[in-house]
Parts: structure tokens; C-alpha cells; sequence
């Protein structure tokens, strides 16, 4: 059963701590996405990876920094939080964009992060 | 800019009622068009997808309605069940030099009464 973790399902931090928000998936998937979820605004994808050490900007990068070590995690951070990065946070992954017919993304269950 | 506009924000049916969600889209290099589910407190799992070389895709009771010269697609849930509430995002993905990427609508809360 594929899977998709995020290390934490809720968090609070303050106004300018820097934040690390993991995921790890056990797929071997090449591609790796962070997106935040608002009501209204649906997903929007801030960050992602083809491959190790490689990462690209999405539609919303200001504020925040990826890192790719490892195939298997995708780390999102938040170098000085702020109150309008409070959202729910999804990672997900999908296999290599070769494989043209599949681009199914498989999801983590979300980190809602408030910034007090 | 939204590249991908999903109607309505949420939508209230009875039990054996047909909701149907529309997305319209910009950008016409999309080639691919999914429809994910999510249900309170999990992540997105797609539910049903379909390419531009086809007009209808349907899998159970869950069918996607595609017109390529209107930039639309829809999708229509048969004889509805409580168990379909949850919130359904459309997306469109392009297959880039880099990769493919997905971009989501505004995504639609659906309530199915019983």
C-alpha cells in the first residue's frame, strides 16, 4: 500500500521561528510536491522535485525553502514563520514523468500549521 | 491567476440526487485532467481521470463530461450516496521539459443528505 507521511499532523509555532515540515515516502517515487490548502483558494503548489537535490519553484515559493537529500524525503521550510503561512500543508509524490500515462499523485494526510 | 476555475465553492444534494462540478481551464497545452476526492482529515486521492483525445470517461458512478473547444470539463456523480460527501478538486497537468505538474481548482464541498 503506497504511503505518504508527514511527520506531523498538527503544529504552532510563532511569528519568525524558522520551521521544518518533513515528508517521507516509501514508493521510490522520483517527484515530490509541497502544497498549502486555504478555503477557497484550493491547492496551491509551492515547491517540488524531479530528483535528488534538484528542486523547482511552483506558484507560491515566497517564504518558504525546500531540501532533497534523499529520494524518499522532501523537506518544506519556513525560514521566519509568518500569521499568513498559517494553512494546511500537503506533501505528495508521483512516479517518474516518463511513465507519460501515470501522473497520479498520492497524498499525505496534511500538516495544519498555525503561526501565532 | 487561476489557470484552473472550479464552480460551484459547495453544493448541498438529497440522497439519489446527480451533482455535477464544472472546471474551466486557460491554458491549452493542459493534456491531462483528473478529479481528486478528499475527505475531512486525509489528503487527496484521485478519484477518475480522462486526456483530450476522448469526451466522457466513466468509472462507476462517476463520470467526467470533456469539451476541448470550450476549455470544460465536468464531473457528474450518479445516484449520489451520504458516503460521497467530501471536497473534489479538478486539476490539469502539462508535460513539461522538467515534468509534469498538477494545478488544482478552487476545489467544491459537496454535502449529499440522506
Amino acid at each position: 500500500d503506497v504511503k505518504v507521511t508527514q511527520s506531523s499532523r498538527y503544529l504552532v509555532k510563532r511569528t519568525g521561528e524558522k520551521v521544518f515540515l518533513e515528508c517521507v515516502q516509501d514508493m521510490d517515487h522520483e517527484n515530490m510536491f509541497w502544497y498549502r490548502q486555504d478555503p477557497g483558494l484550493g491547492l496551491r503548489l509551492i515547491y517540488f522535485s524531479y530528483d535528488v537535490k534538484m528542486k523547482e519553484k511552483g506558484d507560491i515559493p515566497e517564504g518558504y525553502s525546500v531540501s532533497r537529500e534523499k529520494k524518499e524525503r522532501f523537506s518544506l521550510i519556513l525560514e521566519s514563520a509568518s500569521t499568513n503561512q498559517t494553512s494546511m500543508y500537503l506533501c505528495a509524490s508521483s512516479s517518474d514523468r516518463t511513465q507519460v500515462l501515470n501522473t497520479e499523485a498520492f497524498f499525505g494526510q496534511g500538516t495544519r500549521l498555525t503561526v501565532v | 491567476q487561476q489557470q484552473v476555475k472550479q464552480s460551484p465553492q459547495s453544493l448541498i444534494v438529497q440522497k439519489g440526487g446527480i451533482p455535477i462540478i464544472n472546471c474551466a481551464y486557460e491554458n491549452t497545452a493542459f493534456d491531462y485532467f483528473p478529479w481528486y476526492q478528499q475527505f475531512p482529515g486525509k489528503g487527496p486521492a484521485l478519484l477518475i481521470a480522462i486526456r483530450p483525445d476522448v469526451s466522457e470517461k466513466k468509472e462507476g458512478r462517476f463520470t467526467i463530461s470533456f469539451n476541448k473547444s470550450a476549455k470544460q470539463f465536468s464531473l457528474h456523480i450518479m445516484d449520489s450516496q451520504p458516503g460521497d460527501s467530501a471536497t473534489y478538486f479538478c486539476a490539469a497537468s502539462i508535460e513539461e521539459t522538467s515534468g509534469s505538474r498538477l494545478t488544482f481548482g478552487e476545489g467544491t464541498q459537496l454535502t449529499v443528505n440522506p
